[in-house]
């Protein structure tokens, strides 16, 4: 089976762009969520989408948003950039049925400007 | 969800046994341990979960005992390629299936020659 992969693997943005990052589940997994990483703040956990609705959320603003499709592929979306959202941002898959081991990808290093 | 303790590092040499204990104090009764592997810039892994008492597969055991107030993740025989941040996570059992993992700092084990 395939991993979790994600798209692009890097990206670099400058102050007030958006951004949107891709991700696609292991096949069958109808779970996605997606984490953030920094150094300063480690793996913090932004939110979970399960068969295209949104069914937890972190404590991040609003310009934090995603959506899931009818495929499970997710995306998230940023908007507004500002340099604080320079992180490493992870998307992790799973079956969805809760106390499921999670598959993370690799990740989108994603760089503000 | 309960909040964990771990060493913030630990140091080891190849061939030797490490044990790496985690304090979850306030651990609820439906909750389960989980313990997550996360190399430099790649998503974390998932390496072992428990309930109770000792569990075991080809990586790692975990050793939890009566009272669930604490855990040890045990890794026979490291090798440099073990090098890596370890998470121990609690409340993997999520309510009504909603999956968020809460990431503590995690213990950074560096395996030397």
């Amino acid at each position: 089976k395939a991993g979790v992969t994600q798209t692009p693997r890097y990206l670099i943005k400058t102050r007030g762009q958006q951004v949107t990052l891709s991700c696609s589940p292991i096949s069958g997994h109808r779970s996605v969520s997606w984490y953030q990483q920094t150094p300063g703040q480690g793996l913090q956990f932004l939110f979970e989408y399960f068969s295209e609705t949104q069914r937890n959320k972190g404590n991040f603003p609003g310009r934090f948003s995603g959506r899931q499709f009818s495929n499970s592929r997710s995306e998230m979306n940023v908007s507004t950039l500002e340099l604080g959202d320079s992180a490493l941002y992870l998307c992790a898959s799973d079956p969805g049925q809760g106390n499921n081991e999670q598959f993370f990808g690799p990740g989108t290093r994603l760089t503000v400007l | 969800l309960a909040k964990t303790t771990q060493p913030i590092s630990m140091d080891s040499y190849e061939g030797q046994e490490v044990n790496i204990t985690c304090s979850h104090n306030n651990i609820a009764t439906n909750d389960y341990i989980t313990w997550y592997q996360q190399f430099p810039s790649q998503g974390p892994r998932f390496i072992i979960q428990g309930y109770k008492t000792k569990v075991t597969n080809e990586v790692a055991s975990l050793f939890i005992p009566a009272d669930r107030k604490s855990s040890t993740l045990s890794l026979p025989r490291v090798s440099l390629s073990d090098t890596a941040v370890y998470y121990c996570l609690v409340g993997a059992s999520f309510s009504g299936g909603y999956n968020k993992l809460i990431f503590g700092a995690g213990t950074r084990l560096a395996v030397h020659p």
